[in-house]
């Protein structure tokens, strides 16, 4: 069974610019939270999508944002990108919203010139 | 307070020996707990989670629950240099009000050394 894929794995990007990454969850995994990770503030909550809605959100500014497709896949986007948004981005997925152990994909490295 | 405290470490075992990783919560309405394992470089990866008080085991691995304390722990037998990774405590709290939109929130991670 294929695990959580995200695309790309690194995207250098500068300051101003905009960003989508994408996620595909493990088959039958409709639930996908988002985490940014950083050495100073390790993993935190962006938000969660189940059946196309956000069902939760982290303490992000709006720069952040998120969809679900009908086929469970997610996008992330941060407009007008600053040196700090640089991180790991990792997509998770769970069988559904709630209680359900959350598997991660590989993550994309994002670096902000 | 923060919401998941780990000890940073690096927390250093001889091989073989018992690695013991602790994590403490502060909320008590948190209803789920979960272990992740991290290579430097890499993503986290599950290896065990834990609903109810008590232990429950999975090979060489042990996760111990205690909700009164709110206290939840990582039990690693027969370490083995393989093992040298951050591991992550998250532990999912039920909203407010009811609902289904859980928010899973981690520790900073302990990093263990086993040393061969």
């Amino acid at each position: 069974k294929a695990g959580v894929t995200q695309t790309p794995r690194y995207l250098i990007k500068t300051r101003g610019q905009q960003v989508t990454l994408s996620c595909s969850p493990i088959s039958g995994h409709r639930s996908v939270s988002w985490y940014q990770q950083t050495p100073g503030q390790g993993l935190q909550f962006l938000f969660e999508y189940f059946s196309e809605t956000q069902r939760n959100k982290g303490n992000f500014p709006g720069r952040f944002s998120g969809r679900q497709f009908s086929n469970s896949r997610s996008e992330m986007n941060v407009s007008t990108l600053e040196l700090g948004d640089s991180a790991l981005y990792l997509c998770a997925s769970s069988l559904n919203s709630g209680n359900q152990p959350q598997h991660f994909g590989d993550g994309t490295r994002l670096s902000i010139l | 307070q923060k919401e998941v405290e780990q000890n940073s470490g690096p927390l250093s075992v001889p091989e073989g020996a018992i690695a013991s990783l602790n994590c403490t919560y502060s909320d008590r309405g948190s209803q789920s707990f979960f272990w992740y394992r991290q290579y430097s470089g890499k993503s986290p990866e599950l290896i065990m989670f834990i609903y109810s008080n008590g232990d429950k085991e999975d090979g060489r691995f042990t996760a111990q629950l205690n909700k009164a304390s709110q206290y939840v722990s990582l039990l690693i037998r027969d370490s083995q240099p393989s093992d040298s990774a951050t591991y992550l405590c998250a532990v999912n709290k039920k909203p407010f009000g009811g609902g289904s939109n859980y928010k899973l929130t981690f520790g900073k991670g302990t990093l263990l050394t086993v040393n061969p």
